[in-house]
């Protein structure tokens, strides 16, 4: 595709509930990458894949919070039994090869409200 | 610990007029550094970046931003503002293989 795309755009859960958020990355993208922005603050890191690999998934905040990305393209970022902390803008990103050099292209996000 | 700190949070400028928006950085090793916007309802889109060599580096729609080692310093500047420009920009470092955010400079452009 031309771009990142993220789905559900938004997500209205009851706490307790489980959700699914999906990143499509840009084709041929080795790393995908999500964060977490909420209100008022900048995106914070949860986690890294290179291809199927989650190398990385150290800002995950708690064993509620896990990602996959099974086939190396789309991935899933699954928070159980959410909380009203959890209420936040997920972002996707992805990048052609990963490492600190390479440039990550955003997608547009999904905003979770807990309620 | 790597760190990015956007000491303003909220700018308000005229169309027209020039704008500087700071970034001080803490990192251990030479840092490449990055600057984005992210417009209401759309992801963050990348502005510049700079990873070594002339610390004076240009960007898309009109943006440069210039590094300072003994500052640790990275701070976006435009010559003349649109009112188009009028978003929200993030600062960050990059750390292995993730980005560190600073926490945003919202911008608001008066015509």
């Amino acid at each position: 595709g031309a771009g990142v795309s993220q789905s559900p755009r938004y997500k209205v859960a009851k706490r307790g509930q489980d959700v699914a958020l999906r990143c499509d990355p840009i084709s041929g993208h080795v790393s995908l990458f999500w964060y977490q922005q909420a209100l008022g603050q900048g995106p914070e890191f949860l986690t890294y894949f290179q291809n199927e690999a989650q190398l990385d998934k150290s800002g995950l905040p708690s064993d509620r919070f896990f990602a996959e990305r099974p086939e190396g393209s789309v991935s899933t970022l699954k928070i159980q039994r959410t909380q009203q902390e959890d209420s936040a803008v997920y972002l996707c990103a992805s990048s052609l090869l990963g490492g600190e050099g390479d440039e990550q292209f955003f997608g547009p996000g999904t905003r979770l409200t807990v309620l | 610990a790597q760190s990015v700190t956007q000491p303003d949070i909220h700018i308000t400028v005229s169309e027209g007029a020039s704008l500087e928006l700071r970034c001080n950085y803490s990192y251990g090793a030479t840092p490449y550094l990055f600057w984005y916007v992210q417009s209401p309802g759309q992801g963050l889109q990348l502005l510049l970046k700079y990873f070594s060599g002339d610390t004076l580096v240009q960007g898309i729609k009109g943006f440069e931003a210039e590094f300072k080692r003994s500052q640790s310093s990275f701070n976006l500047r435009k010559p003349s503002v649109h009112w188009s420009d009028a978003a929200e920009y993030f600062c960050a470092v990059g750390n292995t293989d993730k980005l560190i955010f600073g926490t945003g400079t919202r911008l608001q452009v008066f015509p």
